[in-house]
């Protein structure tokens, strides 16, 4: 069975940092392109990150670019997107995503940017 | 960037009536367009890809059309399990995904 699992949300100061990670399962993670897509809180999807299979290419949304890194463990089966630099407008939930059009989705994880 | 635009942002339906859903696109497409079905607190879940494809596990009565900047999703006879924000996405220029803003179909 294919099966994303989110981790590493929590809450962060502004200016803070956070890793976010992304297991994936029931595939294979190394022949697979994967993404960051967010959601805050009442409101729509907005991609925001997108790598190769191999993790050679990388792509950021604008909002994000500079700030956001995203990176792959192929070896761990595991998905990465580190968040440096965070304001409110980062606060939401984040999924993981396999492929495009996003045929699988992690369960998500909320970040939330607060003092 | 190719901004993706969703109407209505709520659409009120009683059981066992069709919803049509409108997604347009700034410029074409084609047909790489994606609907996805959100519940509450829930993940998005595939539904529809290339504009007309239905994704594994959903019923007949999902079907989408359109191609270049117009697309729709119709729901015939809505079922109570039906009732969710729908969003569409295309994928013409990978990987920047362009979502709309979501359609919100309640039970009316």
């Amino acid at each position: 069975e294919v099966q994303l699992l989110d981790s590493g949300g929590g809450l962060v100061q502004p200016g803070g940092s956070l890793r976010l990670s992304c297991g994936a399962f029931g595939f294979t993670f190394s022949r697979t392109a994967m993404n960051w897509v967010r959601q805050a809180p009442g409101k729509g999807l907005e991609w925001v990150s997108s790598i190769s299979y191999s993790g050679d290419t990388t792509y950021y949304a604008d909002s994000v670019k500079g700030r956001f890194t995203i990176s792959r463990d192929n070896s761990k089966n595991t998905l990465y997107l580190q968040m440096n630099s965070l304001s409110a407008e980062d606060t939401a939930v984040y999924y993981c995503a396999k492929d495009i059009p996003h045929g699988q989705w992690g369960q998500g994880t909320l970040v939330t940017v607060s003092s | 960037e190719i901004v993706m635009t969703q109407s209505p942002a709520t659409l009120s339906v009683s059981p066992g009536e069709r919803a049509t859903l409108s997604c347009r696109a700034s410029q074409s497409v084609s047909t790489n367009l994606a609907w996805y079905q959100q519940k509450p607190g829930q993940a998005p879940r595939l539904l529809i890809y290339d504009a007309s494809t239905r994704a594994t596990g959903f019923p007949a009565r999902f079907s989408g059309s359109g191609s270049g900047t117009e697309f729709t999703l119709t729901i015939n006879s809505l079922q109570s399990e039906d009732f969710a924000v729908y969003h569409c996405q295309h994928y013409n220029n990978w990987p920047r995904g362009t979502f709309g803003q979501g359609t919100k179909v309640e039970i009316k």
